[in-house]
C-alpha cells in the first residue's frame, strides 16, 4: 500500500525560503521508472505542477518556478525534499507530494502553507 | 508546454444522468491522460489513468476514453458522491499540465 505524508511550515514569511519533506513507504525510489513529484493547489483552481525527480536522479522543474526550486531525494529514508526560495504571499496554498510510475500517479493529502508576514 | 482544454467549465446534473467531459490537449498524448475527482477540503483522487484504465476501487460506472489528443471522461448513473469537480492531467511530457476542471452539481 502506497502512502506519502508532506510536513513542513504552516507559516513562512515573505522572501523567506520554504522546506517540505515528503516520507513515502510503499514504493522504494531505487525502482526502476519510479518517480515522486510535487503539486500545489490554491482553493478554486486547478492544480499546479511544480517539480519531479526520478529514481535515477533525473529532475524536472516548472519552468516558472524553476529558479526557486529545487528537489532532492534520499532513496535510503525513503524521502523527497522540495525548496521554494523567495517565497510570496501567492505562493500561499496546499502542497502535495505524489508517487508517479509512468501514467499513474498517487498523491498524499497535502500541507497547507501560508505565507504572511 | 501542453495545454489542456477541458470543458464543460461546469454542469448540472440529476442523480441517474449520464455524463461526459471532455479534455482537449494541444499535442498528442500517446494516453499519457488521467482523470482525477476532487470534493472539499480533500486531496485529487485518481480515477483513469493512461485514459482508459480504471483505479482499483473505483466504481464501473466512471470511464475514461480517447486518444491522440481528445479524450473524455463518462459517468454513468450518476450517485450523489459523484458531485465533485473532475480535472484532466497530462504526464506525457513536462512541464505537466492541467485541465481548468469541471464542476459537476446537482441539478
Amino acid at each position: 500500500q502506497i502512502t506519502l505524508k508532506e510536513s513542513g511550515p504552516t507559516l513562512v514569511r515573505p522572501t523567506q525560503s520554504l522546506t517540505l519533506t515528503c516520507d513515502f513507504s510503499g514504493f522504494s525510489l531505487r525502482d526502476n521508472g519510479v518517480g515522486v513529484g510535487w503539486v500545489r493547489q490554491t482553493p478554486g483552481k486547478a492544480p499546479e505542477w511544480l517539480a519531479l525527480i526520478f529514481w535515477d536522479g533525473d529532475s524536472r522543474y516548472s519552468p516558472s518556478l524553476q529558479d526557486r526550486l529545487t528537489i532532492t531525494k534520499d532513496t535510503a529514508k525513503n524521502q523527497v525534499v522540495l525548496t521554494m526560495t523567495y517565497m510570496d504571499p501567492v505562493d500561499t496554498a496546499r502542497y502535495y507530494c505524489t508517487h508517479i510510475y509512468s501514467s499513474y500517479w498517487y498523491w498524499g493529502q497535502g500541507t497547507l502553507v501560508t505565507v504572511s508576514s | 508546454d501542453v495545454q489542456m482544454t477541458q470543458s464543460p467549465s461546469s454542469l448540472s446534473a440529476s442523480v441517474g444522468d449520464r455524463v461526459t467531459i471532455t479534455c482537449r490537449a494541444s499535442q498528442t498524448l500517446n494516453n499519457y491522460l488521467n482523470w482525477y475527482q476532487q470534493k472539499p477540503g480533500q486531496a485529487p483522487k485518481l480515477l483513469i489513468f493512461a485514459a482508459s484504465t480504471l483505479e482499483g476501487g473505483v466504481p464501473s460506472r466512471f470511464s475514461g476514453s480517447g486518444s491522440g489528443t481528445d479524450f473524455s471522461l463518462t459517468i454513468s448513473n450518476l450517485q450523489p458522491e459523484d458531485f465533485a469537480t473532475y480535472y484532466c492531467q497530462q504526464t506525457y511530457r513536462t512541464p505537466i499540465t492541467f485541465g481548468q476542471g469541471t464542476r459537476l452539481e446537482i441539478k
